[in-house]
C-alpha cells in the first residue's frame, strides 16, 4: 500500500523550532514535486512549500519565507520540513502530499503542531 | 497570496445533483484549471479530480469535472450521505508560482 506518514508534531512556544517529517512507504519519491500543506483548527487548506524531486527547486507561501525550510532525502525516500520562529497563526495540521501525475494525489494523514505558551 | 473563490456552502437533497464552483483569474484557473479535493471530518484531503478534469483512481463515475474560462466545477449526481463533506479546489498560479486553494465548500446532503 502506497502511503505518506507525517511526524515531528508537537507543542513548541512562540519563537520556537520544529521539524516534520514524511516518510514514504509502497512508493519511491524521487521523481515526484513533494508538498507540504497546513490547515488551521476549523479552517481550509493553505499550500505552505514545495520541493522539486531532485531538490533542485524550492518554492513556499510569503507568510514563511525566511522562517521555514524544506527539503528532502530521496535516499530515505523522506521529505522534511523545519519550522523556527514559529508563531500562533503557525498552529495548524500540517500534511505532506505528493505530486505524481501534476496535482496532491497522494496525502499522508496529517501532523499537528501547537504554537502556544 | 490570493487564493480562489467557493461559495461557502451548498445544500442538496439526496439523491439530486450538487454543482460546486470555483473561480480564479487567468493565472490560476483560466491557465490550467483547477483540481477538486473532498475532505471528510478528521481525515486528510482526497484527490477527485486533476486539473485535466479527469477523475482520479477510484473515484464515482457520479463525479465529474469541467471548466469554462476562469472558473472551475465539480458536478456530483445522485446524492449519497457519504457526498457530505468539505470541497476544496486547487490551482498553480503562473504569476505567484505558488499553489492556491479555495476556501472550500461544505456539502449538506438533506
Amino acid at each position: 500500500e502506497e502511503q505518506l506518514v507525517e511526524s515531528g508534531g508537537g507543542l513548541v512556544q512562540p519563537g520556537g523550532s520544529l521539524t516534520l517529517s514524511c516518510l514514504a512507504s509502497g512508493l519511491t519519491i524521487s521523481s515526484y514535486w513533494m508538498t507540504w500543506v497546513r490547515q488551521a483548527p476549523g479552517k481550509g487548506l493553505e499550500w505552505v512549500a514545495l520541493i522539486k524531486g531532485d531538490g533542485s527547486d524550492k518554492l513556499y507561501v510569503d507568510s514563511v519565507k525566511g522562517r521555514f525550510t524544506i527539503s528532502r532525502d530521496n535516499a530515505k525516500n523522506s521529505l522534511y520540513l523545519q519550522m523556527s520562529n514559529l508563531r500562533a497563526d503557525d498552529t495548524a495540521v500540517y500534511y505532506c502530499a505528493a505530486e505524481r501525475v501534476g496535482d496532491f494525489d497522494l496525502w499522508g494523514q496529517g501532523s499537528m503542531v501547537t504554537v502556544s505558551s | 497570496q490570493a487564493g480562489l473563490t467557493q461559495p461557502p456552502s451548498v445544500s442538496k437533497d439526496l439523491r439530486q445533483t450538487a454543482t460546486l464552483t470555483c473561480t480564479g483569474n487567468g493565472d490560476n484557473v483560466g491557465d490550467q484549471g483547477a483540481a477538486w479535493l473532498q475532505q471528510h471530518q478528521g481525515h486528510p484531503p482526497k484527490l477527485l479530480s486533476y486539473r485535466n478534469n479527469n477523475r482520479a483512481s477510484g473515484i464515482s463515475e457520479r463525479v465529474s469535472a469541467s471548466r469554462s474560462g476562469d472558473t472551475a466545477s465539480l458536478t456530483i449526481t445522485g446524492l449519497q450521505p457519504e457526498d457530505e463533506a468539505d470541497y476544496y479546489c486547487s490551482a498553480w498560479d503562473s504569476s505567484l508560482r505558488a499553489w492556491v486553494f479555495g476556501g472550500g465548500t461544505k456539502l449538506t446532503v438533506l
